[in-house]
Formats: C-alpha cells, sequence, structure tokens
C-alpha cells in the first residue's frame, strides 16, 4: 500500500468555524489531490498539486483553499465551513515519476460534519 | 465534456453468481481506464485498469476490456464471493498533459449474500 495518512480522521465543527485537513505522503510522489464523495456524486475533485507550491483548482473548489509547502504534506483549508461542506475528503497522489502512469493511490479518507 | 457514465446500484447478488457492471465513457482523445473498488470504512483501491484499446485489465478475478468502438470498459467477474461487496468506480485518465486528473463515474455499490 502506497503510504498516505490523513489526519483528523473524524471532526465534528460549527458552522463557520475553520477547519484544515492534512494529508502526508511517504512516497515523495510529486502529484498530490483533494477530493470529496458525496453520496450520488462520486468523487469530485476540489483542488490538486503538481508541486510544493504549485496548487489548482479542481470541479468544485469554492469554499476551499490548499497549500503544499513541502513534498509530502497537502493541506486543505475551510476558511469557514458551511453544512453543505459536510462529507468524506480523500487524499491522493499520483507518481511516481509525473503523470505518466495515471494512477492515484488513495488515503484512508477524513469524515468532516459540519453542524 | 469528458465524463464516465456507469449502471446505478445497489447490485444485489448471491454468492458464485456472474457480475456485470456497466461502464461506459465520453471523452476526446485516448484516456486510461481503470476501475477502483472501496470496501466499507476505507479509500480507494485500484483494481484494474487499461491503457489503449482491446487491453483487457484483470485483477483478483475481474476482467474488464477497452472497447473502443462502444467507448465502454465493463467490469465483469465469473463467480462473486461475499467479500467482493463494495461500491465499484469506474474512471479515465490521460486526457490532460499536466497533473494526471481522473474522472469518475459515480460508483456501484454491489452486495453479495452467502
Amino acid at each position: 500500500d502506497a503510504g498516505i495518512t490523513q489526519s483528523p480522521r473524524h471532526k465534528v465543527t460549527e458552522t463557520g468555524t475553520p477547519v484544515t485537513l492534512r494529508c502526508h505522503q511517504t512516497e515523495n510522489h510529486r502529484y498530490m489531490y483533494w477530493y470529496r464523495q458525496d453520496p450520488g456524486h462520486g468523487l469530485r475533485l476540489i483542488h490538486y498539486s503538481y508541486g510544493v507550491k504549485d496548487t489548482d483548482k479542481g470541479e468544485v473548489s469554492d469554499g476551499y483553499s490548499v497549500s503544499r509547502s513541502k513534498t509530502e504534506d497537502f493541506l486543505l483549508t475551510l476558511e469557514s465551513a458551511t453544512s453543505s461542506q459536510t462529507s468524506v475528503y480523500f487524499c491522493a497522489i499520483s507518481g511516481p515519476k509525473g503523470p505518466n502512469s495515471y494512477e492515484q493511490y488513495f488515503g484512508p479518507g477524513t469524515r468532516l460534519t459540519v453542524t | 465534456g469528458n465524463s464516465v457514465t456507469q449502471m446505478e446500484g445497489p447490485v444485489t447478488l448471491s454468492e458464485e453468481a456472474f457480475l456485470t457492471i456497466n461502464c461506459t465513457y465520453t471523452a476526446t482523445g485516448y484516456p486510461s481506464l481503470f476501475w477502483y473498488v472501496q470496501y466499507p470504512g476505507e479509500g480507494l483501491q485500484l483494481l484494474l485498469k487499461a491503457t489503449k484499446a482491446d487491453d483487457k485489465g484483470s485483477n483478483k478475478g475481474f476482467e474488464a476490456t477497452y472497447r473502443k468502438e462502444t467507448t465502454s470498459f465493463h467490469l465483469e467477474k465469473g463467480s462473486v464471493q461475499v467479500s467482493d461487496s463494495a461500491v465499484y468506480f469506474c474512471a479515465l485518465s490521460g486526457l490532460y498533459s499536466s497533473a494526471s486528473k481522473i474522472i469518475f463515474g459515480s460508483g456501484t455499490r454491489l452486495s453479495i449474500r452467502p
């Protein structure tokens, strides 16, 4: 299994509070991704990173920001959480040497509930 | 636009039954195709893949053939087991020059009865 961890694994927070989710990898892969999973929608890409300090938006990026200051860490921040952001969040990585393999490896997920 | 459509679930079968989960795609160019599996409480795992037309991906008794003429990548297994109960996602990638973004179908939940 690819070395990907996510923290926290579960979180309950109140509307309007900031939340940061962390994804950590030990594979030294260049590409990292954040998805959310909701019933009936499959997985939807929030943001992705193609290197340290290089990030771009996915299809559902509104209300989210990301940062990648080190190869191994990719942070997802909800600046002001809303109930519509209640979801399961998955981090993924791709590599080992760039996009050519087109395969992604997923972390175990973070279940976020916004009350 | 580029998309993946897979059969809606849930699909419920008895153990040892034959399984087919349909998947069709819309894409320009020549994407790579994947099936991912998600067991309860876990992240997605790559089950199998095919990178060009007529390729057959296989793993753990599952198979899928990349059919360009019908833009399909149906998942099959000859004899399912209770342990195959999971959600299955069809996906495509390779359409972009950067960051290998993957487009997922909405998933099909499979339940196998003993």
